[in-house]
Order: structure tokens, then sequence, then C-alpha cells
């Protein structure tokens, strides 16, 4: 069985950082695309980006550009979405994805981390 | 970056088929065949239903089906069921290498 794994739930102060983890089982991260997509309270999903842990092609989706940071360790079977600085606007259920390479389908979702900002 | 559009909110009776549409650009939707469609009821997680414009995962009720004409893509739903009440978000890939969601549709079965 394929499954995503998410860190847990956070809840954090305005300015300090943060990362959070997505870990694979079931699958092998070398073939595929991992992403992450942000819900904020009741509104839609965005994509904040991808990353190819083969090689660690990252591209991020231009509102996400420079706000965070996507990274991998594929000895680890693991994806990290990181913040240095976070604000209150950052309060959302994030998911961690999977889409296999030469694929732009998102086979898999993790079941999304919480995090919460406020003062 | 824009979103793609989508009608806010569609309903229909249980056994009717509706539609939900999705509005891009020659640069996503118009540009390739990498549409895909996801369901998300309350509180889970999305869940692909279509891929590629018009493929169905296995598993997935052939009451679901896709379609694309230019920069428009659908989503069709037939024989409606009270368990299809959900959101649907429609992903299309983009020129940038990057992907883009729909803003969401409310299915409200009657």
């Amino acid at each position: 069985e394929v499954q995503l794994v998410q860190s847990g739930a956070e809840v954090k102060k305005p300015g300090e950082s943060l990362k959070i983890s997505c870990k694979a089982s079931g699958i092998s991260l070398i073939f595929y695309w991992i992403g992450w997509v942000r819900q904020m309270p009741g509104t839609g999903l965005e994509w904040m980006g991808i990353i190819f842990p083969t090689n660690s092609d990252t591209r991020y989706s231009p509102s996400f550009q420079g706000q965070v940071a996507i990274s991998a360790d594929k000895s680890i079977n693991t994806a990290y979405l990181q913040w240095d600085s976070l604000k209150a606007s950052d309060t959302a259920m994030y998911y961690c994805v999977a889409l296999p390479s030469a694929t732009w389908r998102v086979d898999y979702w993790g079941q999304g981390t919480l995090v919460t900002v406020s003062s | 970056q824009s979103a793609l559009t989508q009608p806010a909110s569609v309903s229909g009776s249980p056994g009717q088929s509706i539609s939900i549409s999705c509005t891009g650009t020659s640069s996503d939707v118009g540009g390739y065949n990498y549409v895909s469609w996801y369901q998300q009821h309350p509180g889970k997680a999305p869940k692909l239903i279509i891929y590629d414009v018009s493929s169905r995962p296995s598993g997935v009720s052939n009451r679901f089906s896709g379609s694309k004409s230019g920069n428009t893509a659908s989503l069709t739903i037939s024989g409606l069921q009270s368990e299809d009440e959900a959101d649907y978000y429609c992903n299309s890939y983009r020129d940038s290498g990057t992907q883009v969601f729909g803003g969401g549709t409310k299915l409200t079965v009657l």
C-alpha cells in the first residue's frame, strides 16, 4: 500500500521558522515528482511547487517563489517544506502529493499537515 | 498567476447529469493534454478522478468523464448520486513547468 505520511499539526508564532515533512512508503521517490499544495481555510487548492528528488529539479509557482523552500532526501524517501519566517497568512492545510515521473497527475496525497500561525 | 476558471457551484438531482467547465489559456489547458480533475469531500484529502483530459484511474466510476475543447476542459458526471456531493477541482500543466488548479466547484445533489 502506498502512503504519504506527513508530520503532525503545528502551532507557531509569526516570525518563527518551520519545516514539515512527508515520508513515502510503498513507492520510491526516485520515480516520482513530489509536490506541495496549500489549502487555506474554506478556500481552494493552490500549487506551491514540486521537486524531482532524483536530481533535485525544483519548480515553484510564482506566488510561492522566495516564500518557501522545498527539498527532499531520496535516501530516506522524504520530502520537506520549509518557511524561514511564518506569517499569519500561512495558516492553512498543507498536502504533499506524488506524481509519477513523465506524468502530470497526482496519484497520491498525504493526509495533510495543519499549520496555524497566531500570536 | 491566475487560477483556472470554474463555476463556483453547480447542482443537480439524483440520476441527472451535470457538467463542470474549466477555462484556462493556450499556456495551460489549451496547450497540453495534461488536465486532471480531483474530488474533495469535506475534511478529506482530494482524490484523482480524471487525468490526461479523459482517462479514468482504476476504481473510478465510469459515470465520471472528461473532455476538452480549445482552452476549456469539462468534467461530466452522469447518473448523479448523493455521494457525488463534493468540491471538484480541475488542474493543468502550465508552460512554466508548474501546474495550476481551478478555483473549485461545489456540487450539490438536490
